[in-house]
């Protein structure tokens, strides 16, 4: 059968608060980032990437953060909401080789 | 668009039984697919790397008799189980991706549950 799982670290924000989501990567050299979104019993779905060549990117009501110097990921969700309520996962890619996948953090929106 | 769908969605065998898994691009040729395994609480785990009409890239530890893909078109990988045991009860998921050869993302099909009996 399936091995016990772990815990994934818990975000619990209010509704209508911002939520920062962070994630520490391990190779320096990878050069491309990506946060996904997965549900209950769904596939991860994209949410924003950037390159290396930056250090912030805004979509609709996300902002990713890049610091290179200490290899550290953010999402940030502005105004976040009951449908925002998911693991999220970083994942890092080092040009053309495969994703590595952070351990996820599960957001929790309260109401 | 990059649509990914996963089939089936969820199945139940006794043990010793083959179980099939299709990943289909929908509106994207897919040059690579990746197949992913996936326990409670936990993150992604690639089990494999497929390119079109070439043999997959299996994983430290993962069998490549026991997990068999086949990647024959641009729109199509297939993961079988071989003679699944209990064990082998996960959540399966497929991604794929435009290009190998350049950061693009991987878009995900929504999982496969296999549990075996």
């Amino acid at each position: 059968g399936e091995s016990v799982g772990l815990h994934l670290p818990t975000l619990s924000v209010q509704e209508g608060d911002n939520s920062i989501i962070n994630c520490a990567y391990s190779n320096s050299a990878s050069d491309y980032f990506i946060w996904y979104k997965q549900e209950s019993g769904k596939g991860p779905q994209f949410i924003i990437d950037i390159r290396s060549n930056m250090d912030k990117r805004q979509g609709q009501r996300v902002t990713v953060l890049l610091n290179k110097t200490v290899k550290h990921l953010s999402l940030q969700i502005a105004a976040t909401q009951p449908g925002d309520s998911a693991v999220y996962f970083c994942a890092e890619n080092n040009y053309g080789q495969n994703f590595v996948f952070g351990p996820g953090t599960r957001l929790s929106v309260l109401p | 668009g990059a649509v990914v769908s996963q089939h089936p969605s969820w199945v139940i065998c006794k043990s010793g039984t083959s179980v099939k898994i299709e990943c289909r691009s929908l509106d994207f040729q897919a040059t690579t697919m990746f197949w992913y395994r996936q326990f409670p609480k936990q993150s992604l785990m690639l089990m494999a790397t497929s390119n079109e009409g070439s043999k997959a890239t299996y994983e430290q530890g993962v069998e490549k008799d026991k997990f068999l893909i086949n990647h024959a078109s641009l729109t199509l990988s297939t993961l079988t189980v071989t003679s699944a045991h209990p064990e082998d009860s996960s959540f399966y998921i497929c991604s794929a991706s435009y290009n190998s050869g350049s950061n693009q993302p991987q878009h995900f099909g929504d999982g496969t549950r296999l549990s075996i009996l």
